[in-house]
């Protein structure tokens, strides 16, 4: 079956600009989570949906940065008014949800380059 | 509360040599624990998974770790290092459902 995909694959933007970085995640998976990960660095928790709960926002940097996920599937993670420390690679994941089972999926990820 | 320690951010190793990735941790809550691997301008990938049970795990690839309480230790180990092993791995560790905290990761290298 189909994978965690995101979109774009790539995104150069300047500074001060808004983006929108897309996830789509496995078919059927109820939680889904956006990371950071920087040059170098390990990933960063960004934000997690596990079905209609409220989502657990506890890892975005800044109020530039919000997320939303629609009808429980696709995602969106939007950055406000960009800065070049936002230059990095945002990787998707999904999971199941189910007791036992919390091995996450991840997608390609998208490489945002702020100039 | 959990952290991940990923002891070396890069370990060179020949190839058909032992590859050990050291990781430690920490967690209110008895953990899970993953293996994840990143080839190049790829997302991660899982290599195994530890959450109750056997504490030794194999995973994809001829991996396995073994999960060691006293020691707050998950150590990656490969009897035989394959030349396309080469990547950077990444530690993690998760209290149930939620989000995962993940090592600063480590680059495996392997020499000819």
């Amino acid at each position: 079956g189909a994978g965690v995909s995101q979109s774009p694959s790539n995104k150069v933007t300047e500074k001060g600009k808004d983006v929108e970085l897309r996830c789509d995640p496995i078919s059927g998976h109820t939680a889904l989570y956006w990371y950071r990960q920087s040059l170098g660095q390990g990933l960063e928790f960004l934000i997690y949906f596990q079905g209609n709960s409220a989502p657990d926002k506890s890892g975005l940097p800044s109020d530039r940065f919000s997320a939303e996920r629609t009808g429980g599937s696709v995602s969106t993670l939007t950055i406000q008014r960009t800065q070049q420390e936002d230059s990095a690679v945002y990787l998707c994941a999904s999971s199941s949800g189910l007791a036992g089972t919390y091995e996450q999926y991840f997608g390609p990820g998208t490489r945002l380059t702020v100039t | 509360a959990q952290s991940v320690t990923q002891l070396g951010s890069h370990v060179s190793v020949s190839e058909g040599a032992l590859v050990l990735l050291r990781c430690n941790y920490s967690s209110s809550v008895p953990p899970y624990l993953f293996w994840y691997v990143q080839y190049p301008n790829q997302g991660l990938q899982l290599l195994l998974k530890y959450t109750t049970g056997a504490t030794l795990v194999k995973g994809i690839n001829g991996f396995e770790a073994e999960f060691k309480k006293s020691e707050t230790s998950f150590h990656l180990t490969k009897p035989s290092a394959h030349m396309s092993d080469a990547a950077e791995y990444f530690c993690a560790v998760r209290a149930g459902a939620g989000k995962s905290t993940f090592g600063d990761g480590t680059t495996l290298t392997v020499k000819p």
